[in-house]
């Protein structure tokens, strides 16, 4: 199965330390995107990435978010100086650009729990 | 503003059929997604409208109505795995998906 994977899968931390994050995509999909979804609400749009490109930024994601994607290939997201309110799951997803005008589909990977404490 | 409203929870028996509805309110519609998600899994995509009309893909069927701005999200033939919840998501002008807040499914025997 060579879906979308991240690493971490948890990852407990103290306030005002860094975390980073990976995600590698389906290999031939050229989009990656990072979500942030808290409990009892849907995945909210942070980041995305067409090959190394950053196209998109969500006003969400503050200057202490930031995130790669050097080769066009996986993605590191980048949480410095945590705070409690970052907790939450961070989901990458991919897709390729193919395909008509608006569908494509955005396949997810497994999610990195993060707990700020 | 960009919203989407769906109900929160919806309850159903093994065997019986069940909508969720979901109104959206954009700046920009290119499409509209629904997305499966089991606790503590990731979403998985489910189906597409871009154009009014009904999709189907096996037990599930998708329902879209542009002038509207409504769709919904048809499961047939329930079963317990299906109890989860579900996302509409509107492709908006950009490439980044818009979540609704979702709808628990409980399906009971």
């Amino acid at each position: 199965d060579t879906g979308v994977s991240q690493d971490p899968r948890h990852k407990i931390t103290k306030r005002g330390q860094n975390v980073t994050f990976r995600c590698d995509p389906i290999s031939e999909h050229n989009r990656l995107y990072w979500y942030r979804q808290t409990l009892g609400q849907g995945p909210e749009f942070l980041t995305y990435f067409q090959n190394e490109a950053q196209l998109e930024k969500s006003r969400l994601l503050s200057d202490r978010f930031s995130a790669e994607r050097p080769k066009g290939s996986f993605s590191t997201l980048e949480i410095q100086r945590t705070e409690q309110g970052d907790s939450a799951m961070y989901l990458c997803a991919s897709s390729s650009s193919g395909g008509s005008r608006g569908l494509k589909t955005q396949y997810f990977g497994p999610g990195t729990r993060l707990l700020v404490l | 503003g960009q919203s989407l409203e769906q109900p929160s929870e919806v309850t159903a028996v093994e065997g019986a059929i069940v909508q969720i509805n979901c109104t959206y309110q954009t700046s920009g519609f290119y499409g509209l997604s629904w997305y499966q998600q089991h606790d503590g899994g990731a979403p998985t995509f489910l189906s597409y409208n871009a154009l009014d009309g009904l999709e189907e893909t096996g037990r599930f069927s998708s329902f879209l109505s542009r002038s509207d701005s409504y769709g919904y999200l048809l499961l047939q033939e329930l079963q317990m795995k299906d109890s989860a919840s579900y996302f509409c998501a509107v492709s908006a002008g950009t490439d980044k998906l818009i979540f609704g807040t979702g709808t628990r499914l409980q399906v009971f025997p």
